[in-house]
């Protein structure tokens, strides 16, 4: 069984640019939520989708960041007009229900901003 | 956002020794869940807690839910090298939708 794929690993863009990384969640699993872990950090909520729904994403920056799960296909974390700030580890977790069972976590896309 | 509060951030700690870590939390959770985390690797599950009071194993590693619902407790006992990482808790936030609000993280050391 193919766990939770994310690529790429590494992503460098310079300012200005746009980022995107993609996730595929472990098959038969059907929530997929981002995470984003800064250096030295613990890891923050960004967002959680279903297949074409977004669910949840009071963890997005307003601006430059979206997010997207559609009926075929990865689901796509995008960040537009990248800045230094947005280096990071970014994380992909998948569960199969969206309750209480815990996630699967991908190896991550570590975005470096140049 | 909301974030849990883990301590101690770092040790060192004698191969061999015990470690203990612990996660609190302003807000009541109905479950919670305590993750290791690798260097260049995403978080792996270790062990996952569904009750007030539980105590759960997974090897050496042993886990507590909190009677307050509060906070969680990890234990891992005669610690080797490839204990080193960072530990993550986790606890389900059911404000609204369902999600895992992560600690800011243990980053163990363990010298042979």
């Amino acid at each position: 069984n193919a766990g939770v794929m994310q690529n790429p690993r590494h992503l460098v863009r310079r300012r200005g640019q746009e980022a995107r990384l993609r996730c595929s969640p472990m098959k038969g699993h059907s929530h997929v939520y981002w995470y984003r872990q800064l250096p030295e950090e613990g890891l923050k909520f960004m967002v959680y989708l279903q297949k074409e729904n977004i669910i949840d994403e009071s963890g997005m920056p307003k601006e430059r960041f979206s997010a997207e799960f559609p009926k075929e296909g990865p689901s796509i974390l995008r960040i537009q007009q990248v800045v230094r700030g947005d280096s990071a580890a970014y994380f992909c977790a998948s569960s199969p229900q969206g309750d209480d069972y815990g996630y699967t976590f991908g190896s991550g896309t570590r975005l470096t901003v140049v | 956002g909301q974030q849990l509060n883990q301590s101690p951030q770092s040790m060192f700690i004698q191969e061999g020794e015990d470690v203990s870590m612990n996660c609190t939390s302003s807000s009541i959770f109905n479950t919670w869940l305590w993750y290791k985390q690798e260097p260049g690797e995403g978080p792996v599950l270790l062990i996952a807690l569904y009750k007030a009071g539980e105590l759960t194993s997974n090897g050496r590693l042993t886990a507590q839910f909190g009677i307050t619902r509060k906070d969680s407790f990890l234990n891992i006992s005669a610690s080797i090298p490839s204990d080193v990482g960072i530990y993550f808790c986790a606890g389900l936030f059911t404000s609204g939708t369902y999600k895992y609000i992560f600690g800011t993280g243990t980053r163990l050391k363990v010298l042979a």
